[in-house]
């Protein structure tokens, strides 16, 4: 079967760094997204990764290992808006996208 | 006006009851799509319009029911529902089905309860 993997929840300290893995198992590769979710707010779309090595876009970069089956969202210089569930989502060879559970992050001031 | 917006954003229902939620998407996309999110699981693809055809039904109970009239709006008719079904009922949009790069555009969601 197809699988995603995440962490269920992070803590992490406002200010500090902080990085969210994914591990997938998937029938082929077509590339790798990441969104944001606010409490009560629809998913936002972060980033997207087809190719291995690191994106980065101000204080979020992603990486992704294709070998490994593996990528990490890196946040930066977290602020407290940064609480959120953090989606990694893969799309297969038929282009559907496979999604993980999502990773909650709790920021602490 | 928002990329993608949803309508009701809550929405309680008995067992017996009829409803519909509904979709607007002012992106200009050609691919519309229904998700289910329950607490703690994977979003779960429930339908996919391309160009108003009906391309994706990932066996999803007869209560639930599609419709897609253009390609800027979606319904989703609810008939007969179980409690299980109380979930967050996301719609969502992109350019087109299948293209790699093409992320989901979301709306932000009908909080369903059923009772």
């Amino acid at each position: 079967g197809q699988n995603i993997d995440q962490p269920t929840e992070m803590t992490a300290t406002e200010g500090a760094i902080v990085q969210i893995n994914c591990t997938y198992q998937t029938s082929g590769f077509n590339g790798l997204f990441w969104y944001q979710q606010h409490a009560g707010e629809a998913p936002t779309f972060l980033s997207y990764n087809v190719l291995d090595g690191l994106e980065e876009k101000g204080r979020f970069s992603s990486f992704l290992s294709r070998s490994k089956g593996y990528s990490y969202l890196l946040l930066k210089e977290l602020q407290m808006k940064d609480s959120a569930s953090y989606l990694c989502a893969v799309k297969d060879s038929n282009y559907q996208l496979i999604w993980g559970a999502g990773t909650k992050l709790i920021i602490k001031p | 006006e928002t990329g993608v917006t949803q309508t009701p954003r809550h929405l309680v229902m008995g067992m017996t009851n009829k409803k519909s939620l509904k979709c607007e998407q002012h992106l200009g996309h050609n691919a519309m799509y229904w998700y289910k999110q329950s607490a703690k699981k994977p979003l779960e693809l429930m339908f996919v319009y391309s160009l108003e055809e009906r391309v994706e039904n990932n066996s999803v109970p007869s209560r639930f029911s599609p419709e897609c009239p253009n390609s800027s709006h979606l319904f989703l008719h609810l008939h007969t529902l179980q409690p299980e079904d109380s979930a967050l009922y996301l719609c969502a949009s992109s350019q087109d089905v299948g293209q790699e790069s093409s992320p989901l555009h979301f709306g932000n969601g009908t909080r369903l309860t059923v009772t």
